[in-house]
């Protein structure tokens, strides 16, 4: 079992590549989430998801897309990287009813240059 | 209506002393209020989470304190030690833990 993992750990992308950050849980919860972490500003949601084929924005979806086309995976998609989004990315699940804790991954690093 | 304020940014406390992280809200609507603690290049986990219909709830060394009058919940970590240095955030929900807003964070040094 090994909860929520993320791919790539590390990433240095340029100005104006794409590039698509990875998130597959294995604890068969519905709810799934992107968020970015900044120095100082704690987690910010991005884009969320109540299950498959559903998607919605977060706080923060400007530059991003989601898709959620399976129960496991919920991938991020940066379009056109700009040095804003240059950021620690989690992906965390949880389910409905319970409790209210979110499981995190491990995250994935992202420098623009 | 939607910012979670957490305060202080980083806190020094001795081994063996209490540490105090105070978070403040003004969503009213807001019915889940969890503290996560995130070690160094791993990702949050959950530490313990509150609802308002109880002032306070402790699990071991953790404690929050809440205040639904004043808008304000804390974290006390009773006998401090240097494994729970850690950047500890605060965060509230009005849907049973989704959608969490997070406070900015507080980076805990605990001194041997």
């Amino acid at each position: 079992n090994a909860g929520v993992t993320q791919t790539p750990k590390f990433r240095i992308l340029k100005i104006g590549q794409s590039m698509t950050l990875q998130c597959t849980q294995d604890m068969n919860h519905n709810y799934m989430y992107w968020y970015r972490q900044d120095p100082g500003m704690g987690l910010k949601l991005i884009y969320y998801s109540v299950g498959a084929g559903i998607t919605d924005k977060g706080e923060v979806p400007n530059g991003y897309n989601v898709s959620r086309s399976t129960t496991e995976d919920f991938p991020l998609r940066l379009e056109l990287a700009a040095p804003s989004q240059t950021s620690v990315y989690f992906c965390a699940t949880n389910r409905p009813g319970g409790g209210g804790e979110q499981f995190f991954g491990p995250g994935t690093r992202l420098t623009v240059l | 209506q939607q910012q979670v304020k957490q305060s202080p940014q980083s806190l020094i406390v001795q081994k063996g002393g209490i540490s105090i992280i105070n978070c403040a809200y003004e969503n009213t609507a807001f019915d889940y209020f969890p503290w996560y603690q995130q070690f160094p290049g791993k990702g949050p986990a959950l530490l313990i989470a509150i609802r308002p219909d109880v002032s306070e709830k402790k699990e071991g060394r953790f404690t929050i304190s809440f205040n639904k009058s004043a808008k304000q919940f804390s974290l006390h970590i009773m006998d401090s030690q240097p494994g729970d240095s850690a950047t500890y955030f605060c965060a509230a929900s009005m849907w049973n833990g989704n959608k969490l807003v997070f406070g900015a964070g507080t980076i805990l040094r605990v001194k041997s």
